[in-house]
């Protein structure tokens, strides 16, 4: 099946900083969202983003379908962006799209 | 408009019980999937339904089974519990069958199994 890394797995940010995280995947996508998992459990879709690049907020995300990876990019980051954020990847397989296949995720600290 | 819910947030039960966790889905979306996730696992595809059947399923043992009601609600059980069924059950729902126009997700229950 499709593998999803994501790195770093661990990033500790002072208050203010910006940052990058990498999603790679190993086969086509149809489609590729980011979420956040905040500290109760919740997961929070971020971006629908297969291809191109989008932009929300302080938030924005690439993604590269011939290269098989996506970047999700914080600017001037605050105390609230705490938590997972995960890669979740579909394919078109024989009946259709397949379920999302998560990355293992990057967990961001921002400290004040 | 309201978004996925999930009922209970939170449950405790012995080994060997059974267990059923229920997800109301977005109004309009038909496809509810179901999700497990631990510490050691990361976040693993348990099934997905979709106009009340079954059209995909993970890696599970059977003792995890699921259904869909023709409203679109979706309950999943857990039979014969063990400790290692202590996870975090998230559902999501989508407008159709597949990933295809992403999946918003619930709160989640919490199982904890003593």
């Amino acid at each position: 099946g499709i593998q999803v890394e994501q790195s770093p797995p661990d990033l500790i940010l002072q208050e203010g900083a910006n940052s990058t995280l990498r999603c790679n995947f190993s086969d086509s996508v149809n489609n590729l969202q980011w979420f956040h998992q905040n500290p109760w459990g919740q997961l929070i879709n971020l971006f629908y983003i297969p291809s191109g690049t989008k932009q929300n907020g302080r938030l924005s995300a690439t993604t590269v379908a011939t290269e098989r990876y996506s970047l999700l990019y914080i600017s001037s980051s605050q105390t609230t962006d705490s938590g997972v954020y995960f890669c979740a990847v579909s394919i078109y397989g024989n009946s259709g799209n397949t379920p999302l296949v998560f990355g293992k995720g990057t967990r961001l600290s921002v400290i004040a | 408009k309201a978004g996925v819910t999930q009922t209970p947030r939170y449950l405790i039960k012995t080994r060997g019980q059974q267990v059923t966790l229920s997800c109301s889905p977005i109004s309009g979306h038909r496809s509810v999937s179901w999700y497990q996730q631990t510490p050691g696992q990361g976040l693993q595809f348990l099934f997905e339904y979709f106009s009340e059947t079954q059209r995909n399923k993970g890696n599970f043992p059977g003792r995890f089974s699921g259904r869909q009601f023709s409203n679109s609600r979706s309950e999943m059980n857990v039979s014969t519990l063990e400790l290692g069924d202590s996870a975090l059950y998230l559902c999501a729902s989508s407008l159709t069958a597949g990933a295809f126009y992403g999946y918003t997700f619930g709160s989640g229950t919490r199982l904890t199994v003593v």
